[in-house]
C-alpha cells in the first residue's frame, strides 16, 4: 500500500508570504494528524481530523494556521501570513483508528519549512 | 501535564557497541510508550511499543521495558550497526483519545 505523502518535502519562502502544506494519509485511514518540530525542540502536535471532522486542535499556534480535511481524503495545512518562528519540519500521520485505540501511527517524509 | 524526557544527543557509537538511550516520562493515568525511529531522508517510523507497566517492547534488536516504578522506558541494543544510524524518539499516548507526545529527539551516529 502507498504510504503517507507529504507536498512539498521542502518549502522556502519570505516572511508575510502564504504557503499550503499537503498530506495525502493512507487510503482508508480515517484519522489524520499534523505536528510540527523546530529545529532541535519536540515534535508538537498540530491537530488531529477524524475523516472531515477536527477532533482536536489544541496545538494550533494561532489563527495564522487552517487546516481543511474536505471530504475526508487528503488534508491541506495553510500558513498566512508567515513567520520567521514557523520555520520547521511539518509531519503528518495517518491511522485507522485512533492513537488512544493502540492504533500505530504513519509518517509522511515530512515538509521542510524555511521562512526567512 | 503530559511531557517526555531524552537524554541528549548527539550520540556517537562504534559499530557493535551497547546502545542506551534514555526516556523517562511525565503521565497522568496509564500511558503507552514508543520508540519512534527516523532514518535519513525518511518520516518516522515505529519501532517499538509497549502498553502497560513491566511490558517489554522489542522489534530489529532494540528493547525497552516499561517501567513505572521509574516512570522509565529506555531503549537499548547490545550490538549497533551503521544502519541504525537515525533519530530515535521516545513518545507516550496518554489514556483515551490524546495525541502522541514525543520527546526531543536522539541522534545516533554509529561509525564503522
Amino acid at each position: 500500500e502507498a504510504g503517507v505523502t507529504q507536498f512539498p518535502s521542502h518549502s522556502v519562502i519570505e516572511k508575510g508570504q502564504t504557503v499550503t502544506l499537503r498530506c495525502d494519509p493512507i487510503s482508508g485511514h480515517d484519522n489524520l494528524y499534523w505536528y510540527r518540530r523546530v529545529m532541535g525542540k519536540e515534535i508538537k502536535f498540530l491537530l488531529h481530523f477524524v475523516k472531515e471532522s477536527k477532533q482536536d486542535e489544541s496545538g494550533m499556534p494561532n489563527n495564522r494556521f487552517l487546516a481543511e480535511r474536505t471530504g475526508g481524503t487528503y488534508s491541506t495545512l495553510k500558513v498566512q501570513p508567515a513567520e520567521l518562528e514557523d520555520s520547521g519540519v511539518y509531519f503528518c500521520a495517518s491511522s485507522q483508528r485512533s492513537v488512544g485505540g493502540g492504533s500505530p501511527l504513519h509518517f509522511g517524509n515530512g515538509t521542510r519549512l524555511t521562512v526567512t | 501535564g503530559n511531557s517526555v524526557t531524552q537524554m541528549e544527543g548527539p550520540v556517537t557509537l562504534s559499530e557493535e557497541a551497547f546502545l542506551t538511550i534514555n526516556c523517562t516520562y511525565t503521565a497522568t493515568g496509564y500511558p503507552s510508550l514508543f520508540w519512534y525511529v527516523q532514518y535519513p531522508g525518511e518520516g518516522l517510523q515505529l519501532l517499538l511499543k509497549a502498553t502497560k507497566a513491566d511490558d517489554k517492547g522489542s522489534n530489529k534488536g532494540f528493547e525497552a521495558t516499561y517501567r513505572k516504578e521509574t516512570t522509565s522506558f529506555h531503549l537499548e541494543k547490545g550490538s549497533v550497526q551503521v544502519s541504525d544510524s537515525a533519530v530515535y524518539f521516545c513518545a507516550l499516548s496518554p489514556s483515551g483519545n490524546t495525541p502522541l507526545v514525543f520527546g526531543k529527539g536522539t541522534r545516533l551516529s554509529v561509525i564503522a
